[in-house]
């Protein structure tokens, strides 16, 4: 079965400075794909990010980035440049295409000022 | 709107009472996730479904917990005889069927609450 594990239930950053949240997952799969979502109070997860496995190349998103290493099964989340607004929980998920989505236990981020 | 749809966004209830939340998910997604989150905890897989049968229901707890989805578009989960530890907040997601981006789509969650 596949697991996914977040180690940091809670982080927190200075504004304008640059985090980096840890997930490293479990499986046996060679096609997958990884997701970051970001939940704020409103409860709604919102997507951050994503990675199909079959491309090495680093998915980036404006201020969010990964750091996908495969073969170590780990898939980290980084976010520069802090806003007040990237306060909230923090999730890290896996899929199979046509499957569930697992997540993992989450992080939460507080961004000071 | 849009958006995937969760009604009621608050419920409570006595224990043993029957218990259903409704989901709406974006129009012409045919695959459709329930998902269960306790405070502080990352969401757990209840059912999916691909149209109107279920593709995947081994994440309900027990027999007290159904979902249906008669036409292929609304949901509904169905909690009988509550628990109190059944207190949680359900959140329900959709996307497109031939989606290759495997991205799901999130309501804001209706949050239970079992006194």
């Amino acid at each position: 079965a596949q697991t996914v594990t977040q180690s940091q239930p809670e982080m927190s950053v200075q504004e304008a400075e640059t985090v980096t949240l840890s997930c490293t997952y479990d499986t046996s799969e060679s096609n997958y794909y990884l997701f970051w979502y970001k939940q704020p109070p409103s409860r709604q997860m919102i997507l951050v990010i994503r990675q199909e496995a079959y491309k090495q190349q680093n998915a980036t998103e404006n201020r969010f980035s990964v750091n996908f290493q495969k073969a170590a099964k780990s898939f980290s989340l980084k976010i520069s440049d802090s806003q007040l607004g990237d306060t909230a929980m923090y999730f890290c998920a896996f899929m199979q295409p046509g499957g569930k989505l697992i997540f993992g236990q989450g992080t939460e981020l507080s961004v000071k000022p | 709107g849009a958006g995937v749809s969760q009604t009621p966004s608050n419920k409570v209830t006595e224990k043993g009472k029957y218990v259903e939340l409704r989901c709406d998910p974006i129009s012409g997604h045919t695959a459709l996730y329930w998902y269960r989150q306790s405070l502080g905890q990352g969401p757990e897989f209840l059912i999916y479904f691909q149209g109107t049968g279920a593709a995947d229901d081994s994440g309900l707890p027990n027999d007290r917990f159904f979902a249906v989805r008669p036409e292929g578009s609304v949901s509904t989960l169905k909690i009988q005889r509550t628990e109190r530890g059944d207190s949680a907040v359900y959140l329900c997601a959709s996307r497109p069927g031939g989606s290759i981006t495997g991205e799901l789509f999130f309501g804001e969650g209706s949050r239970l609450t079992v006194l």
